[in-house]
């Protein structure tokens, strides 16, 4: 069965330290791939997507992902982490367009240590 | 301002009763999908509706019903059959299409959620 794979249940940085989280999925067909933020509580909010337009896709709040095809990986990274960026993060494929549901992982809780 | 709502944000719910979940959208969106949010287990699907008057179950669709009477109203009901009910619910919805005009328009966007506690 197709799925997605979050490595790490729990990620813990330093405030200004690398953000890296992972995630994997399973298919031979390049899927559609998402990252949402979660804050307590709350909705998801969408930080970046990537649609086969290009490997390296910027979002928002100065997070980034970049798509590779021959590790079936797509790792959010972030440079420098801020306090406001401790939330949890859920990556998602849609495996065909056209108003298919997302599969989610199981989701990433960053903290951010000052 | 265009987006989703979901009332209640908190509902009680006491042993053998049904209580329906509103989420309504003002985005003119064709597709919206019903989910469930336990705690370290992702969001699971539970309904989606592709258009007017037609649904379909997601993974976990036992002890739940919808209707998709109206464009922008999924109603999610929680009935008596669903036996462990406690959780965060969150609705979506998305433009869609089909094909090459779906590209770029499978965005799912998301309401602020219903967090349902059963007493």
């Amino acid at each position: 069965a197709q799925s997605v794979t979050q490595l790490g249940s729990h990620v813990s940085v330093s405030e200004g330290a690398l953000v890296l989280l992972r995630c994997n999925y399973s298919s031979s067909v390049p899927p559609y791939l998402f990252w949402y933020v979660q804050y307590p509580n709350q909705g998801l909010q969408l930080l970046l997507k990537y649609t086969s337009a290009a490997t390296l896709v910027k979002g928002i709040n100065g997070f980034e992902a970049e798509f590779k095809k021959s590790e079936t990986s797509f790792h959010l990274t972030k440079p420098s982490a801020h306090m406001s960026d401790a939330a949890e993060y859920f990556c998602a494929v849609i495996w065909s367009p056209g108003n298919t549901p997302l599969v989610f992982g199981k989701g990433t809780r960053l903290s951010v240590i000052a | 301002d265009g987006g989703i709502t979901q009332s209640p944000k908190y509902l009680f719910r006491k042993e053998g009763q049904n209580v329906t979940l509103s989420c309504e959208q003002n985005l003119n969106h064709d597709a919206m999908y019903w989910y469930r949010q336990d705690p370290g287990q992702g969001l699971r699907l539970i309904y989606y509706s592709q258009i007017v008057n037609d649904f379909q179950k997601g993974d976990i669709a036992e002890g739940y019903s919808v209707s998709r009477e109206k464009k922008e109203s999924f109603p999610l009901t929680v009935t008596s059959a669903q036996k462990n009910p406690t959780a965060f619910y969150l609705c979506a919805s998305s433009s869609g299409g089909s094909g090459r005009a779906a590209r770029g328009t499978d965005t799912q966007y998301f309401g602020p959620g219903t967090r349902l506690t059963v007493l």
